[in-house]
């Protein structure tokens, strides 16, 4: 099992719509976790960390997370065709793992217009 | 604010030869690291340093080695290079280790023919 899994995609939405994208990861003491925003031939951009369950907003974007289900969602409300790029979760164990962020291949997410 | 900086943006190598990625960042920031991204794999880690002056293996670190010159630069050699090193380098940085997100430069695309 890959420590950190999302679908690959592409998920396609129509403008205005919401945007869920999902991510699983496989060890119960990651500590924190990060949605990444990549645009072809770009590096990756922080847009989103939540570090409890529950929910965390910043403008159109939600971050979800249920350690219980070792589960992080991000949702992106009215999406614009220049949301449009792949979408990375990471994850991190924190100081005692050793380790640095853990990323999933990401989603590819296209809106169109 | 130039954040992260990496040089250079483009490079083609021929097996065998050696090379340095430069990578510097002025946010102050203590903690970097080291990934490469190719298509199918997502982004691995190569090598990070926690603090300036440790230095620490990631997830594929063969045919690498590291520098941390200072607290502000973070270079990486490859000292034969093979035509599986051919990747996107991204160095990145966080404030310091453990549960923040990190910043990324704009990258190395490194050809080894």
């Amino acid at each position: 099992q890959k420590e950190v899994e999302q679908n690959s995609g592409p998920l396609s939405v129509p403008e205005g719509a919401i945007a869920s994208l999902n991510c699983t990861y496989s060890d119960r003491v990651s500590q924190s976790f990060f949605w990444y925003r990549q645009y072809s031939g770009k590096s990756p951009e922080l847009i989103m960390s939540i570090y409890s369950n529950g929910d965390k907003e910043d403008g159109r974007f939600t971050a979800q997370l249920n350690k219980a289900s070792q589960y992080v969602s991000l949702l992106i409300r009215d999406s614009q065709p220049s949301d449009s790029a792949t979408y990375l979760c990471a994850v991190n164990k924190g100081i005692k793992a050793g380790t640095a962020l853990i990323f999933g291949k990401g989603t590819t997410l296209s809106v169109s217009s | 604010n130039a954040g992260v900086t990496q040089t250079p943006k483009f490079q083609v190598l021929k097996t065998g030869q050696s090379m340095t990625l430069q990578c510097a960042q002025d946010m102050n920031h203590n903690s970097m690291y080291w990934y490469r991204q190719d298509p199918g794999m997502g982004l691995r880690l190569i090598y990070y340093s926690a603090s300036e002056g440790t230095t620490d293996k990631g997830e594929v670190p063969n045919g690498y080695n590291v520098s941390r010159l200072n607290k502000r630069e973070f270079s990486l050699r490859l000292e034969s290079a093979a035509p599986s090193q051919t990747s996107v380098y991204f160095c990145a940085s966080s404030e310091a280790y453990g549960n923040y997100g990190y910043t990324f430069g704009s990258g190395t695309r490194l050809t080894v023919v």
